[in-house]
């Protein structure tokens, strides 16, 4: 079974704090997605990684950044957190090419106070 | 990517089958239909996808009619804790990775 963990489910953060969200996932997968969840707004990607050192910004990169230095692992960094990235954060991977799925965390939720 | 249609809500009694329909009538050639559910407060969990034949694997069976135009999602055995909100998705392969559209999708609510 693919396994993708996210470092933490719950977590409350200041305004202005650096923010760091940990995903590893055991399949070897190349690709690596992180999305926030908002309800009514749905899943919305902010950032994905094809492969080691390689990132791509999604739809909402604005305020975040992220980093993947080996294979497993993909970090989602608030730079400085805001009210307004309160958020369920969820952290997905696949396997390269041919149709195959998205595997995903089970999700942080993020609270900025 | 082709937009699907699925009901907003349905039940099943326990012990019963759950047949979950999707629309997505203007699917094409090379676009999959995945099929994932969220359980309140977790991650989406994958279930089934397919392109063209009917899948079957450990956690459901996904029947795609020979148009393409529409699928449906059985669950042989509704449980309880099958009580989630499942999601059909359309997406291509050869696509961009972040086209992966989640919409409103139906809350199976499995009663005792």
């Amino acid at each position: 079974d693919v396994k993708v963990t996210q470092s933490s489910r719950y977590l409350v953060k200041r305004t202005g704090e650096k923010v760091f969200l940990e995903c590893v996932q055991d399949m070897d997968h190349e690709n690596m997605f992180w999305y926030r969840q908002d309800p009514g707004l749905g899943l919305r990607l902010i950032y994905f990684s094809y492969d080691v050192k390689m990132k791509e910004k999604g739809d909402i990169p604005e305020g975040y950044s992220v980093s993947r230095e080996k294979k497993e692992r993909f970090s989602l960094i608030l730079e400085s957190a805001s009210t307004n990235q309160t958020s369920m954060y969820l952290c997905a991977s696949r396997m390269y090419g041919g149709g195959s799925p998205l595997h995903f965390g089970n999700g942080t939720r993020l609270t900025v106070t | 990517d082709a937009k699907t249609t699925q009901p907003t809500s349905m039940d099943c009694a326990e012990g019963r089958a759950a047949n979950l329909p999707c629309n997505h009538s203007t699917i094409s050639g090379n676009e999959y239909v995945y099929w994932y559910r969220q359980i309140h407060s977790q991650g989406p969990q994958y279930i089934i996808h397919g392109l063209k034949n009917n899948e079957t694997n450990e956690m459901a069976s996904l029947i795609i009619t020979e148009d393409r135009k529409s699928s449906t999602l059985i669950l042989p055995h509704a449980t309880l804790r099958d009580t989630a909100v499942y999601y059909c998705i359309v997406r291509s392969y050869g696509g961009a990775t972040n086209k992966l559209i989640f919409g409103t999708g139906t809350l199976l609510a499995v009663q005792p």
